[in-house]
C-alpha cells in the first residue's frame, strides 16, 4: 500500500467552479500535510501547509485535514484559467524532510 | 530573495555515463533534499543533507549519491546511467530539517 493515494483525475472544470482535490494516507504517524502546485516543466510550488485537523484558508484556497479518516482535501473557489496545473498532495513525518507525494491531479480550468 | 537554483536545467547523457547536478539553496537554508520525478513513479525522495551530513536516504540504488558543501550548496551524482534514470531531478531546501521545503525548477535529464 502506498503511503499516500491521490485521485488521479484529470479534472476539467469551467471558470468560476469550485474544485475539490483529495488524498488519503495510510500511516497515522504522519503529521504534516502540504499541497503543491506544479505548472508544466516547472518545479512544485508550495500552496498550503498544515499540521492539524480542520480547515486552513488562504485566499481562494482551503486545505482540509481529517486525521481520523486519514483524508486531506484542497478546495479552490472561483477557479481561474491560471489555476490550470497539476496539484500534488504531500505528507511528512516530523523532522524527516522525506515527503511522500501523491501522484498528482491535473486540473484544467476552461475559460 | 533568490529561490532554489539548479544547474544545468537540461542535459542529455548516454547510457553508462555519469552525471552531476548542482543545487544552490535559498540563502540561509541549511537543509537540502533531492527528489526524482517521473511520469510512472511520480515524485520520490532521494536523500536529504543537513550541515554536510546525509540525514535520510530514499530507496534508490547506490549509483545515486550526493554531498553538501559547507556553504549548503549540494550536488547529486548518478553513475552508470540507465535509460530509466531519465527524469526531472528536483532539489528542495528548507531552513532546518522538518521545516517547509521549497523546490527549485529542476534538472531535466534524458538518458539515451
Amino acid at each position: 500500500q502506498k503511503e499516500v493515494e491521490q485521485d488521479p483525475g484529470p479534472l476539467s472544470v469551467p471558470e468560476g467552479a469550485i474544485v475539490s482535490l483529495n488524498c488519503t494516507y495510510s500511516n497515522s504517524a504522519f503529521q504534516y500535510f502540504m499541497w503543491y502546485r506544479q505548472y508544466s516543466r516547472k518545479g512544485p510550488e508550495l500552496l498550503m501547509y498544515t499540521y492539524s485537523s480542520g480547515n486552513k484558508e488562504d485566499g481562494r484556497f482551503t486545505a482540509q485535514v481529517d486525521k481520523s479518516s486519514k483524508y486531506i482535501s484542497l478546495f479552490i473557489r472561483d477557479s481561474q484559467p491560471s489555476d490550470s496545473a497539476t496539484y500534488l498532495c504531500a505528507i511528512d513525518q516530523t523532522g524527516a524532510n522525506n515527503l511522500f507525494f501523491g501522484t498528482g491531479t491535473r486540473l484544467t480550468v476552461i475559460p | 530573495k533568490a529561490g532554489v537554483t539548479q544547474t544545468p536545467r537540461y542535459l542529455i547523457k548516454t547510457r553508462g555515463q555519469q552525471v552531476t547536478l548542482s543545487c544552490s539553496p535559498i540563502s540561509g537554508h541549511r537543509s537540502v533534499s533531492w527528489y526524482q520525478q517521473t511520469p510512472g513513479q511520480g515524485l520520490q525522495f532521494l536523500f536529504e543533507y543537513f550541515s554536510e551530513t546525509q540525514r535520510n536516504k530514499g530507496n534508490f540504488p547506490g549509483r545515486f549519491s550526493g554531498r553538501q558543501f559547507s556553504n549548503s550548496r549540494s550536488e547529486m551524482n548518478v553513475s552508470t546511467l540507465e535509460l530509466g534514470d531519465s527524469a526531472l531531478y528536483l532539489c528542495a531546501s528548507s531552513l532546518y530539517s522538518g521545516n517547509t521545503i521549497y523546490f527549485g525548477e529542476g534538472s531535466w535529464l534524458t538518458v539515451v
